[in-house]
């Protein structure tokens, strides 16, 4: 069964420090992977995507991910955190089935980012 | 400006009530889907449909139901069979093929008093 984990809860960072959000999946097949963001009482915003080709991917905000396919992961970085970045992130992975595009999401992952 | 939008953005409801959450978009897409989110859990999917009149059962879809007869509305309705209501509810919609991206609107609470 294909599945999605993060493994933090939450993640703390200092702002100017890089961040790390972590992301493994379980899939057969090759995935399409992608990372949202959301804010409070909000929706979610997309950040990026891995469909294939090179391996770090960038996206919106600063944000890049890098997929590494032996370790079944898909970690999303930042360079320089600002405290704007703080919000609720999520993994996610895309497997055609059917002719249907369903995403399987990670429980997510709470960014905060201290002044 | 295109987009989707949910309304109501809150909404509260006695035990034993049916109660509908409305999801419009204007993005031509042909796919739109129904999460659910609770803390803690990520999202759950509901319901999708991919043409007008079709529709398919998602993850959690009991106590729940859809109807697709426009292509820009996919409402959902939140039964007296649901046994636990209370949530951020997520409508989402993508072309039909695609790579996955989804596009969601600003999400509807529901609170069961």
């Amino acid at each position: 069964a294909q599945s999605v984990a993060q493994p933090e809860d939450q993640v703390n960072v200092a702002e100017g420090n890089p961040l790390t959000v972590k992301c493994t999946y379980s899939v057969s097949g090759n995935p399409y992977l992608f990372w949202y963001v959301q804010y409070p009482n909000r929706g979610l915003q997309f950040l990026l995507k891995y469909i294939t080709g090179d391996n770090l991917v960038k996206g919106s905000y600063g944000f890049e991910a890098e997929f590494n396919k032996s370790q079944t992961s898909f970690h999303l970085k930042k360079p320089s955190a600002l405290v704007s970045d703080s919000a609720l992130y999520f993994c996610a992975v895309f497997r055609p089935s059917g002719g249907y595009n369903k995403l399987i999401f990670g429980a997510g992952t709470r960014l905060a980012v201290h002044p | 400006d295109g987009g989707i939008t949910q309304s109501p953005k809150y909404l509260f409801r006695k035990e034993g009530q049916n109660v509908t959450l409305s999801c419009e978009q204007n993005l031509n897409h042909d796919a739109m889907y129904w999460y659910r989110q609770d803390p803690g859990q990520g999202l759950r999917l509901i319901y999708y449909s991919q043409i007008v009149n079709d529709f398919q059962k998602g993850d959690i879809a009991e106590g729940y139901s859809v109807s697709r007869e426009k292509k820009e509305s996919f409402p959902l309705t939140v039964t007296s069979a649901q046994k636990n209501p209370t949530a951020f509810y997520l409508c989402a919609s993508t072309e039909a093929v695609g790579t996955g991206e989804l596009f969601f609107g600003e999400g509807s609470r529901l609170t069961v008093l």
